[in-house]
């Protein structure tokens, strides 16, 4: 079975530091990734995805991620944490074995210090 | 592009009473759309996928007559929760896959309404 765990509940960086969020996947077969963010009250917005191309995949607004397969991970990073990056990311597999539906981390929220 | 409109945002109904939620694709075409449930703090749960033309596919322990889905044409599906009760109180969320570039076996990305903040009183 295909699964995601996140690691971290909660992080919290100040504004212009490094954003590091931790994603390690299980999957029996080359996985697809994604990281999606969502903002209070609203619905989900695609990062980026891995699918088996770079390794080092680059999203939107400055995110990107790294599949490791010897470590079995995707971890989100950003050079530089803007205020408007508050909010819950999360870190999701697509399960081959159940027509692609997407298997969903718990979740990290992300908190900006001014 | 690949946006997905869900509608209402807010809905504020007394207990019995049924609701109905949209989800539209705008600029494509979905084959396969989902639905998904949200517990404050919590991650998304799926409900059921829902298919163009077909029943839907219901997760285990989802009530299939108290969440009645209907996806009649490639840019729309519904989802109705008949009889509705103050547990049934939560974010509900669709998505859709554009069926251009992939349909139900397909790993293309969904893209995600805004969701539904449904509230029984």
């Amino acid at each position: 079975a295909q699964s995601v765990t996140q690691l971290d509940s909660h992080v919290s960086v100040s504004e212009g530091t490094p954003v590091l969020l931790r994603c390690n996947y299980s999957s029996s077969y080359s996985p697809s990734l994604f990281w999606y963010v969502q903002h209070p009250n609203k619905g989900l917005q695609l990062l980026l995805k891995y699918t088996s191309a770079a390794t080092l995949v680059k999203g939107i607004n400055g995110f990107e991620a790294e599949f490791k397969k010897s470590e079995t991970s995707f971890h989100l990073t950003k050079p530089s944490a803007h205020m408007s990056d508050a909010a819950e990311y999360f870190c999701v597999v697509s399960d081959q074995n159940s027509s692609y539906k997407l298997i969903f981390g718990s979740g990290t929220r992300l908190l900006v210090r001014p | 592009g690949a946006v997905v409109s869900q509608h209402p945002s807010w809905v504020i109904c007394k207990s019995g009473t049924s609701v109905k939620i949209e989800c539209r694709s705008l600029d494509f075409q979905a084959t396969t759309m989902f639905w998904y449930r949200q517990f404050p703090k919590q991650s998304l749960m799926l409900m059921a996928t829902s298919n163009e033309g077909s029943k839907a596919t219901y997760e285990q322990g989802v009530e299939k007559d108290k969440f009645l889905i209907n996806h009649a044409s490639l840019t729309l599906s519904t989802l109705t929760v008949t009889s509705a009760h103050p547990e049934d109180s939560s974010f509900y969320i669709c998505s859709a896959r554009d069926r251009g570039t992939g349909g139900l076996g397909s790993n293309q990305p969904q893209h995600f309404g805004d969701g539904t903040r449904l509230s029984i009183l």
